[in-house]
């Protein structure tokens, strides 16, 4: 029972390079988000999808791009990492309907 | 803009105490409301939701008080514990959208011994 799977763990880039966050579910729901969290602001939600090939803007999207080719997958790609991206990453995915939301464990991003 | 908004950002009780956690919405859209919580080094947990249609809903020693009118609701925590200590979040999402589930910015409760 893997539910969501996120990774790396963590992650140290320099400003300027780019990286992929990979995220996986094995629970076949429909809705995949993709959210940042950092001290005092919450979760902040950046991308989500509905479905394989549908994709949309969060709260803060600039900086980072996604896709969502199968149910399983929903990786987050960072262009050109900033260190205003320095945070902890989290995955969720949810099913249909107003139902629980499973997050991964996270990935802690670090911009230098 | 932040659509949900919580307060306070940190709570300390004794144990035994009953931390209360509030939060408040904008998008009268909003029809599900759940609370999470996160320890350190963790994703965040489903703990407690509630839909618009009741005014509470209690699961063992946590409750949500719902004001729709208002649109606010609240987290309250009976007989807090140690192992309570943790950051709780609450969110909302509506019907109509919910891939997007909207949090609010975070308590970190502390429950001393």
């Amino acid at each position: 029972n893997a539910g969501v799977t996120q990774t790396p763990k963590f992650q140290v880039l320099k400003t300027g390079q780019s990286m992929t966050l990979q995220c996986a579910q094995d629970m076949n729901h429909e809705y995949m988000s993709w959210y940042r969290q950092d001290p005092g602001m919450g979760l902040r939600l950046i991308h989500y999808s509905v479905g394989a090939g549908i994709t949309d803007q969060g709260e803060v999207p600039n900086g980072y791009n996604v896709s969502r080719s199968t149910t399983e997958d929903f990786p987050l790609r960072l262009l050109s990492a900033a260190p205003s991206q320095t945070s902890v990453y989290f995955c969720a995915a949810r099913g249909l309907g107003n139902t629980e939301a499973f997050f991964g464990q996270g990935t802690r991003l670090t911009v230098v | 803009q932040q659509q949900v908004k919580q307060s306070p950002q940190s709570l300390i009780v004794q144990k035994g105490g009953i931390p209360i956690i509030n939060c408040a919405y904008e998008n009268t859209a909003f029809d599900y409301f759940p609370w999470y919580q996160q320890f350190p080094g963790k994703g965040p947990a489903l703990l407690i939701a509630i839909r618009p249609d009741v005014s509470e809903k209690k699961e063992g020693r946590f409750t949500i008080s719902f004001n729709k009118s208002a649109k606010q609701f609240s987290l309250h925590i009976m007989d807090s514990q140690p192992g309570d200590s943790a950051t709780y979040f609450c969110a909302a999402s509506s019907t109509g959208n919910t891939g997007k589930l909207i949090f609010g910015q975070g308590t970190t409760l502390q429950v001393k011994p």
